[in-house]
C-alpha cells in the first residue's frame, strides 16, 4: 500500500535539474509532495488531483498519471534551499488517511 | 502564531514509563493527524480524527491511546512504553473535503525509549 518513491537518494549541483517518481500499485484519487528539512517538520509542496486539478508551489511543478498510478516531481534549476528529504503521499479517496512514500533524499551543493 | 503546536519537543523515559503528547491547532481545521517517523524517516500514520470522532486506526497498538477533547486538540497517551517506541510523532490537521487536503504539521515530538 505504501508507494514507491525513487531514486532514494540524489545529489545535484546548484542549478541542475532532478525528477523524483512515486508509483502505487492502487488506484489513486490524489498524490501529494512535501519536503522535510533536517530536524523540521514535513511541508506541503503540492496536490495532484484525479481529474487534473493542482494547487501548491509555483517554482515547483509535478505531474499524475492516474492511468498508471504514477506522479514525478520536476525540480528545475535547483538551489541549495532545495536540499532536503520529498515525500510523496497518496490517497485512495474518501479522505483521512495519506499513505507516504520512503522519501527521496537530495543534496544541492553549491 | 504557530498553526500546529505541540508539546513537549522531547521527552526521555525509561521502557515500561507512561507518557502524553499534546497537540493544539487554531487554524480552523476539522482533521487531525498522529504521524509516527522512526529511525529510518519513514512517515507512518497512526490515527486521523475528524471532528473529534476516530476514523483511522492503522493497527496502532492499543497502549497508544489518543484523545480529542475538541476539534482543535489532539492528544496522545502511550503506556507501557517499549523501545521501539522511540520515534519522532508529528501531529498534523488538514481540512477535509473529497480528499484530504494539505496537511500541516506541527515541530514533532521526539521520545527516546532507553
Amino acid at each position: 500500500q505504501q508507494p514507491v518513491q525513487s531514486p532514494q537518494a540524489v545529489i545535484l549541483r546548484e542549478g541542475e535539474d532532478a525528477v523524483i517518481n512515486c508509483s502505487s500499485s492502487k488506484a489513486l484519487y490524489s498524490v501529494h509532495w512535501y519536503r522535510q528539512k533536517h530536524g523540521e517538520a514535513p511541508v506541503f509542496l503540492m496536490i495532484l488531483l484525479k481529474g487534473g486539478e493542482q494547487k501548491g508551489h509555483e517554482k515547483i511543478s509535478a505531474s499524475f498519471n492516474e492511468k498508471k498510478q504514477q506522479s514525478s516531481l520536476y525540480l528545475t534549476a535547483s538551489q541549495l534551499s532545495y536540499s532536503g528529504t520529498y515525500f510523496c503521499g497518496t490517497e485512495r479517496g474518501g479522505g483521512f488517511k495519506t499513505i507516504f512514500g520512503a522519501g527521496t533524499r537530495l543534496f544541492v551543493k553549491a | 502564531d504557530t498553526a500546529v503546536s505541540q508539546t513537549p519537543k522531547y521527552l526521555v523515559t525509561q521502557m515500561g514509563n507512561d507518557k502524553s503528547i499534546k497537540c493544539e491547532q487554531n487554524l480552523g481545521h476539522d482533521t487531525m493527524y498522529w504521524y509516527k517517523q522512526d529511525s529510518k524517516k519513514f512517515l507512518k500514520i497512526m490515527f486521523s480524527y475528524n471532528n473529534k470522532e476516530l476514523i483511522i486506526n492503522e493497527t496502532v497498538p492499543n497502549r497508544f491511546s489518543p484523545k480529542s477533547p475538541d476539534k482543535a486538540h489532539l492528544n496522545l497517551h502511550i503506556n507501557s512504553l517499549e523501545l521501539g517506541d522511540s520515534a519522532v510523532y508529528f501531529c498534523a490537521s488538514s481540512q477535509e473535503g473529497r480528499v484530504t487536503g494539505e496537511l500541516f504539521f506541527g515541530e514533532g515530538s521526539r521520545l527516546t525509549v532507553l
